[in-house]
């Protein structure tokens, strides 16, 4: 079974510049994450979204970082303009479904590196 | 609000010796609670997950993990270290709104010769 996907896995950007992400779920696996893991910290959950539809966003920065899941199944994170503490490791996760016990499956990474 | 605390963000171990990374959580409700390993440069792993099935969970790699509500802990042990158990580590809950996850802070293991 494939895992999830990401890509780039590496990025450097100025500051100000806009940035994209992309990922691709395990098959099947209805929710998907979008997490921002600062260096020497957890992952903290920006955007989750079952199928389509947005559950929980409440710690997006919505004034500069967007995502979105047209189809269901792949998903783009986008920061613009971005800021020097945007820099991080921004991690894709899927499951199942929605239900509590389901463990998330995670991809490896974007590395972003803003100067 | 729910919050998970892992205590010591670096753990050394001798290869062969007991491993014990420590994870409590504060939650009125008892959570879904798991483990996660991160190598360099990788995502996230699951390693074992408690779902208020047994309170003993034994997971991947050797690892096993005991839930103790009277402690509110959910520390993760291995019996014998090895040198490719070098990771960090973090704890997880869920209690709140669907699957969504709470995570402490990690724990870098080294393993030492």
């Amino acid at each position: 079974e494939a895992g999830v996907a990401q890509s780039p896995r590496y990025k450097i950007i100025e500051k100000r510049q806009s940035v994209a992400f992309w990922c691709n779920p395990i098959s099947g696996h209805a929710t998907l994450y979008w997490y921002q893991q600062i260096l020497g910290q957890g992952p903290k959950l920006l955007i989750q979204f079952q199928n389509n539809g947005v559950v929980d966003d409440s710690q997006l920065p919505k004034d500069r970082f967007s995502a979105e899941r047209l189809k269901g199944v792949d998903s783009t994170l986008k920061i613009q303009p971005a800021k020097l503490e945007d820099s991080a490791v921004y991690l894709c996760a899927s499951s199942l479904d929605l239900a509590k016990a389901m463990g998330q499956y995670f991809g490896p990474g974007t590395r972003l590196t803003v100067l | 609000a729910q919050s998970v605390t892992q205590l010591g963000s670096h753990v050394s171990v001798s290869e062969g010796a007991l491993v014990l990374l420590r994870c409590n959580y504060s939650s009125s409700v008892p959570p879904y609670l798991f483990w996660y390993v991160q190598y360099p440069n990788q995502g996230l792993q699951l390693l074992l997950k408690y779902t208020s099935a047994a309170t003993l969970v034994k997971g991947i790699n050797g690892f096993e993990a005991e839930f103790k509500k009277s402690e509110t802990s959910f520390h993760l042990t291995k019996p014998s270290a090895h040198m490719s158990d070098a990771a960090e580590y973090f704890c997880a809950a869920n209690t709140g709104t669907a699957s969504k996850l709470t995570f402490g802070t990690g724990t870098r293991l080294q393993v030492t010769l």
